[in-house]
C-alpha cells in the first residue's frame, strides 16, 4: 500500500536550534512534494514545494531537501522561535500533467519551539 | 496570496439531517477544488475533486450520495453531507489552486467542523 509517513507525532526544541521534521514514502513516485504548515482549527498554510528533480530549495529560516531514491524529504527551521510552533504536514502530488491536481497528505509532526 | 473562504466555520446538528458547506475562491476563480476531511491527529484524507460545471471525482471508499459535491461557478464549491450521523463528525477542509502552473501550492479555507449529535 502507498505511505507518507512523518518521523514522529511531536519534536520539542529550544528555540534557537534547528528543526528537523522528515517526511518517507513508499510506493509512490512523485511529481513534487510539499510542506505545509497547520494550526489547531485551521486550514494547512502553504510554505514550500520541492520538485523530483530538485536537491534543495530555501525560502528563509526554511530549507527543504528530497532525496527520491531514499524517498525522503527533510524539513529545517533555522534559529526557530516559539511562533513556529505548530504542525507541520507534507503532502506529495502524484502524477504527472498540470502542476494543480491531488495531493496527498502525511498526519504530520507537531513541533513546539519553547523559549 | 489567493484567499479561499469556508462557511459556516463550524456546525452541530441532530443526526440524519443534511448539512451544507460553502467553498469560495474570493480573489481568483477556482476551475478545480479539493474536499478533504481530518480527524484529530490524523491526516488530511482527500475525499474529492470538484470540477466546474461536472461531475465531482470521488477517492476511493467516499461515499458519492453521502457527499454531494456540487461546483456550479468558477468561485464556489458545496459539500452537502446527507443524513448525517455521528461518525460523519469531522473538519471538513476545502482547497483550491492557481491554474495554468506556478508553484502549484493549494490555498486552504479555514475548515468548518461538523458535530453529529
Amino acid at each position: 500500500s502507498q505511505k507518507i509517513e512523518q518521523n514522529s507525532e511531536a519534536l520539542n526544541i529550544q528555540e534557537g536550534k534547528t528543526a528537523t521534521l522528515t517526511c518517507n514514502y513508499t510506493n509512490y513516485s512523485p511529481a513534487y512534494l510539499q510542506w505545509y504548515r497547520q494550526d489547531p482549527g485551521r486550514g494547512p498554510v502553504f510554505l514550500l514545494l520541492i520538485r523530483e528533480n530538485e536537491k534543495e530549495k530555501r525560502k528563509e529560516r526554511l530549507k527543504v531537501t528530497f532525496d527520491t531514491t531514499l524517498k525522503q524529504s527533510l524539513f529545517h527551521i533555522t534559529a526557530s522561535q516559539p511562533a513556529d510552533s505548530a504542525t507541520y504536514l507534507c503532502a506529495l502530488r502524484i502524477g504527472r500533467g498540470s502542476t494543480l491536481g491531488r495531493l496527498y497528505f502525511g498526519r504530520g509532526t507537531q513541533l513546539t519551539v519553547w523559549p | 496570496g489567493a484567499v479561499v473562504s469556508q462557511h459556516p466555520s463550524w456546525v452541530i446538528c441532530k443526526s440524519g439531517t443534511s448539512v451544507k458547506i460553502e467553498c469560495r475562491s474570493l480573489d481568483f476563480q477556482a476551475t478545480t477544488m479539493f474536499w478533504y476531511r481530518q480527524f484529530p491527529k490524523q491526516s488530511l484524507m482527500l475525499m474529492a475533486t470538484s470540477n466546474e460545471g461536472s461531475k465531482a471525482t470521488y477517492e476511493q471508499g467516499v461515499e458519492k450520495d453521502k457527499f454531494l459535491i456540487n461546483h456550479a461557478s468558477l468561485t464556489l464549491s458545496t459539500l452537502t453531507v446527507t443524513s448525517a450521523h455521528p461518525e460523519d463528525s469531522s473538519f471538513y477542509i476545502c482547497s483550491a489552486g492557481l491554474a495554468g502552473g506556478g508553484t502549484g501550492e493549494l490555498f486552504f479555507g479555514e475548515g468548518s467542523r461538523l458535530t453529529v449529535l
